[in-house]
């Protein structure tokens, strides 16, 4: 079965502090595509960035990086200097190879404090 | 552009209504698609349009009815509905099927109340 466990429900943090999402999916497909999307309180899910299962390489863009781990099946998400505009719920999904659908975490809603 | 827009932004509607949800892009994109979103949920897929023909329908009750009059136009029809399904629908585009890679892009939703 696929399945995305976000397992931090909710994060608080104060402006400029740094800050790691954690993302542990499960698959059985040797091929697969992992997503990160960002949900601001205005409700557009926002699309982040897209990896697939043969690209181990870290990404960075500007304060935002992720880290893609086949060996303990993780992509985790860090912001760096966080910001207030930061503060959204936030979305890993794993697509199924079975037809169109993207399996989503459940979120993890991310506060940050002035 | 990476726009997808979604009208109207909220909606009302008694349980003997009939309303529908109008969702464009004008991606090119051939994949089209509406979730439905509960507060503090992650969205659950409704209906896949790949080429303007259904190809997944998730067990949606009956009272949802989608169509694809055109590659750049999806609508709901919405008809009968429970308070239950009060929720914010998104409407979702890519450029192709999930199976070669393509990510979906996300309108900014329509917040549906039902009384």
């Amino acid at each position: 079965a696929q399945k995305v466990t976000q397992a931090q429900t909710e994060i608080s943090v104060v402006e400029k502090e740094d800050v790691t999402l954690d993302c542990v999916y499960e698959t059985r497909d040797t091929t697969y595509y992992l997503f990160w999307y960002k949900q601001p309180p205005s409700g557009e899910l926002v699309f982040l960035i897209r990896r697939n299962s043969f690209d181990e390489q870290n990404e960075i863009s500007g304060r935002y990086s992720w880290n893609f781990q086949k060996s303990t099946s993780s992509f985790n998400f860090t912001i760096t200097a966080s910001q207030v505009v930061d503060s959204a719920v936030y979305f890993c999904a794993l697509g199924d190879n079975q037809g169109g659908k993207l399996i989503f975490g459940q979120g993890t809603e991310l506060s940050v404090k002035p | 552009d990476t726009e997808v827009t979604q009208t109207p932004k909220h909606l009302v509607m008694g349980m003997t209504n009939k309303k529908s949800l109008k969702c464009e892009q004008h991606m090119g994109h051939r994949a089209m698609y509406w979730y439905k979103q509960k507060a503090k949920k992650p969205p659950e897929l409704m209906f896949v349009y790949s080429y303007e023909k259904l190809s997944i329908n998730e067990s949606v009750p009956s009272r949802f009815s989608p169509e694809c009059p055109n590659s750049s136009l999806l609508n709901l029809h919405l008809h009968a509905l429970q308070p239950e399904d009060s929720a914010l629908y998104l409407c979702a585009s890519s450029q192709g099927f999930y199976r070669e890679g393509y990510e979906q892009y996300f309108g900014p939703g329509t917040r549906l109340t039902v009384t």
